[in-house]
């Protein structure tokens, strides 16, 4: 079936860079999402990516590449507070999937 | 705030029990999708709804169902439950009925059986 695979886990220092990876087997996704959830709450939006290339907002961009099925979220100037559960997600017409998070660990 | 409330926030029953999540979408927003999200695992999609009308399913049991009414509010009912029901379980609206849509979730009804 289709899905869309990311690490389990990473660890980041306080105030570096991290890099998520998400990769999927299947085209036709119209817009591949990404959300962050806190434990215990709910997800909340992130970034989308259509079209190839990046998209920057802020302190977190996010990259998309559709013949290779790869996306990646890219955290800038780490703070604790961006220790959270990272959700890929694609999108069509007619399916929905998500990746299982990647859990991100920040240590001071 | 997203605006997506759910109702209740948390509810304890017992096996073989029936049970009714409720949630409000935001306002303007027509889809509403259904989550379970089981202790420390990922979002299982269950069904969406589109302006009254189921539009998408996942992986929702047939002891599950769900219904959107004409003022686009919407109720996921569980019925005959299991203790592997316990979970969260999350509404998210959006604006259209295209699954490639940012989502907006609420809350979560926060379900334990017992």
């Amino acid at each position: 079936g289709q899905n869309i695979d990311q690490p389990t886990e990473m660890t980041a220092t306080e105030g570096a860079i991290v890099q998520i990876n998400c990769t999927y087997q299947t085209s036709g996704f119209n817009g591949l999402f990404w959300y962050q959830q806190h434990a215990g709450e709910a997800p909340t939006f992130l970034s989308y990516n259509v079209l190839d290339g990046l998209e920057e907002k802020g302190r977190f961009s996010s990259f998309l590449s559709r013949s290779k099925g790869y996306s990646y979220l890219l955290l800038k100037e780490l703070q604790m507070k961006d220790s959270a559960s990272y959700l890929c997600e694609g999108g069509s017409n007619y399916q929905l999937i998500w990746g299982a998070g990647t859990k991100l660990i920040i240590k001071p | 705030d997203s605006g997506v409330t759910q109702t209740p926030k948390h509810l304890i029953t017992a096996t073989g029990q029936r049970v009714t999540l409720r949630c409000s979408p935001r306002s303007g927003d027509l889809s509403v999708y259904w989550y379970q999200q089981s202790l420390d695992q990922g979002l299982q999609f269950l069904i969406q709804y589109y302006n009254g009308e189921e539009r998408a399913k996942g992986n929702i049991l047939e002891r599950f169902s769900a219904q959107q009414f004409p003022d686009l509010h919407s109720e996921l009912n569980l019925s005959s439950l299991e203790l592997g029901d316990s979970a969260l379980y999350f509404c998210a609206s959006s604006v259209a009925s295209n699954l490639a849509d940012t989502q907006y979730f609420g809350p979560g009804t926060r379900l334990t059986v017992l």
